[in-house]
């Protein structure tokens, strides 16, 4: 079990440019959650899968953001027609059943746009 | 609603020294609650977690937590702080319900002085 992995982990993109995040988790972790990161902030939910489904989503998740999660596994989080506000670091974390369960946290993918 | 204060968003410790870092959370239910801790440019790492059951938590690397439901409080502290403490730390509440996902609060970067 090498943890949960995020690609890339680092992007520069022109604004108005769409990007794709790859998150893929622990592989038995049936749940998924993508956060994003500011500076000197702490990470703010953005949405939530258990298995393929996306049982809830962040009203910080504009139109503009989608993330899917075919067959339960890999998750992906597009940003279409980037800002400069959505600069910011973007990360996954996965997690076992139960509610008291630890959530186990990707590297983040640090977001550039310019 | 839930939410997390955590008071000080900068804290400094000489080397061997007592670390206190402060956090109240809001909840209209029970919560969960976490201490992570976050090193530059990486993701979040578990410390220690409160679900049931003794309110005293221990953690990793020497930290401890104490539940204490009639502050609505779960500080984090440790009796000796080392230069490999110097990080980000949050705090997190999550609910039994629904996403089941962290609320963080907004940090404390703690700074170890040698």
């Amino acid at each position: 079990d090498t943890g949960v992995s995020q690609d890339p982990r680092h992007k520069i993109t022109k604004r108005g440019q769409n990007v794709t995040f790859r998150c893929d988790p622990i592989s038995e972790h049936n749940r998924l959650y993508w956060y994003r990161q500011t500076l000197g902030q702490g990470p703010e939910f953005l949405t939530y899968f258990q298995n393929e489904a996306q049982l809830e989503k962040s009203r910080l998740l504009s139109d503009r953001f989608s993330a899917e999660r075919p067959k339960g596994s890999f998750s992906t989080l597009e940003i279409q027609r980037t800002e400069q506000g959505d600069s910011a670091m973007y990360l996954c974390a996965s997690r076992g059943m139960g509610f008291g369960t630890e959530a186990f946290f990707g590297q983040g993918t640090r977001l550039t746009v310019v | 609603a839930q939410s997390v204060t955590q008071l000080g968003s900068h804290v400094s410790v000489s080397e061997g020294a007592l670390v206190l870092l402060r956090c109240n959370y809001s909840s209209s239910v029970p919560p969960y609650l976490f201490w992570y801790v976050q090193y530059p440019n990486q993701g979040l790492q578990l410390l220690l977690k409160y679900t049931t059951g003794a309110t005293l938590v221990k953690g990793i690397n020497g930290f401890e937590a104490e539940f204490k439901k009639s502050e609505t409080s779960f500080h984090l502290t440790k009796p000796s702080a080392h230069m490999s403490d110097a990080a980000e730390y949050f705090c997190a509440v999550s609910l039994q319900t629904g996403a089941n996902n962290l609320f963080f609060g907004t940090g404390t970067r703690l700074t170890v002085i040698p």
